[in-house]
């Protein structure tokens, strides 16, 4: 089974605080992702990997980062944090294009993080 | 612009009543339609994939099938432990196919 493992289950933070959320892969994935997920808007993607130093932006990138200097793992930085990042974190993983036509997102259990 | 919408938004069944969930999609060109199991607090756990108009694929008391333009969760005799929200998303061709667009979820409660 894959498994997806976030760092940490729940985190609160001061606003403008700097904010790491860390997420590993044991499948040898080459694609991870990270998303909010909030009440009323759904899933949304904030960044994707395709491979090791690559990065692509999502659909709200603004207020984040992310790192990916080794396959298996993929962080999100929070720079300066703000109340309106409140929100559920997801990190998820896939196969690659050149290995599956259409793989699955595999999520990790999820950063609660509220931001006071 | 590809989207996902889901209904009906909450469905509350007695234990042993089956139901179906609805999904419905528009997309460029579809690379696969997922459906994901949610619990509270939890990531959505990954149940089926399909992509090819007329497939179907079952797990235990669910069977998800697919048409053009949607797909159904069907739920047989559901149990308590089946309660939990249902995501449906498409992945589109475009963007490397790494487009996954999400709908909005079907919340089921199953009363014993």
């Amino acid at each position: 089974d894959v498994k997806v493992t976030q760092s940490s289950r729940y985190l609160v933070k001061r606003t403008g605080e700097k904010v790491f959320l860390e997420c590993v892969q044991d499948m040898d994935h080459e694609n991870m992702f990270w998303y909010r997920q909030d009440p009323g808007l759904g899933l949304r993607l904030i960044y994707f990997s395709y491979d090791v130093k690559m990065k692509e932006k999502g659909d709200i990138p603004e207020g984040y980062s992310v790192s990916r200097e080794k396959k298996e793992r993929f962080s999100l930085i929070l720079e300066s944090t703000s109340t309106n990042q409140t929100s559920m974190y997801l990190c998820a993983s896939s196969l690659g294009l050149n290995r599956s036509y259409n793989s699955p997102l595999h999520f990790g259990n999820g950063t609660r993080l509220t931001v006071t | 612009e590809d989207q996902v919408t889901q209904s009906p938004e909450a469905l509350r069944l007695q234990e042993g009543e089956s139901s179906s969930l609805n999904c419905s999609y528009t997309v460029s060109g579809l690379r696969g339609l997922f459906w994901y199991r949610q619990d509270p607090g939890k990531g959505p756990e990954f149940l089926f994939t399909l992509y090819s108009a007329g497939e179907e694929k079952e797990k235990e008391r669910l069977k998800a099938t697919l048409t053009k333009k949607e797909s159904f969760l069907h739920i047989t005799a559901p149990k308590p432990e089946d309660s939990a929200t249902y995501l449906c998303a498409v992945q589109a061709l475009i963007n490397y196919g790494q487009n996954f667009v999400f709908g909005p979820g079907t919340r089921l409660s199953v009363l014993p």
